[in-house]
């Protein structure tokens, strides 16, 4: 399964964009890039998915490079309750569809 | 919020003793992952529940065992408790095995 590295954290104007970055050079094939989010250690709140293709939602929007060795979750309008630690997932499509959470980034939004 | 429900909240245990956490999934839903976040630390895949049977397991010792039931709720039971095992304890529904996973909000268990 591929491991993931985020910076352990960072900080971000509100009403601005916040661009996370994760890496997984290891990622195969079969793996997605999930993002999920943390707030005050309540559970993980999903955010976007994606396998090959950018992806965009009502929440964020996910860009994957073309050799997949790489990601950014982009929040297009930070506000202060988008403070939380977020966390990049590569998970295996096929058989036991685990999680390997890393550290996650630490994304502090400033008023 | 996801649909996906825990309990206790919290809960309090001393060394040795045994616990059973409880989650009921999401509507819809006929798969649960166990997860363990120890303070700091992203959350550890315990195991997985599919259609009442375990669908894989993580890195984690045989007294941390598990049940789904026909309605696709779960339990997480630990035995021989160890001052380690205090963490939050995450349960995630998903409509199948290969799914994206909702997560419930926890149970903090503390172990004196």
């Amino acid at each position: 399964d591929a491991k993931t590295t985020q910076p352990p954290s960072m900080d971000c104007a509100e009403g601005r964009a916040a661009n996370l970055p994760c890496n997984h050079s290891t990622i195969s094939g079969n793996e997605y890039v999930y993002w999920y989010r943390q707030i005050h250690s309540q559970g993980p709140q999903y955010i976007i998915h994606g396998l090959k293709n950018n992806e965009t939602n009502e929440m964020a929007s996910l860009i994957i490079t073309e050799d997949r060795k790489s990601s950014t979750l982009i929040l297009p309008h930070a506000t202060l309750r988008d403070t939380a630690v977020y966390y990049c997932i590569a998970a295996v499509i096929s058989g036991t569809y685990k999680y390997i959470f890393g550290t996650g980034t630490r994304l502090k939004v400033l008023a | 919020e996801t649909g996906v429900t825990q309990s206790p909240t919290h809960l309090i245990k001393t060394r040795g003793q045994q616990v059973t956490l409880r989650c009921s999934s999401q509507s819809g839903h006929n798969t649960v992952s166990w997860y363990q976040q120890a303070l700091g630390q992203g959350p550890q895949f315990i195991f997985q529940y599919y259609r009442e049977e375990e669908n894989g397991r993580g890195n984690f010792p045989p007294r941390f065992s598990g049940l789904q039931f026909p309605n696709y709720s779960s339990e997480l039971n630990v035995n021989a408790l160890e001052l380690d095992d205090s963490a939050l304890y995450l349960c995630a529904s998903s409509p199948g095995r290969s799914e994206t996973q909702y997560f419930g909000p926890g149970t903090r268990l503390l172990v004196l």
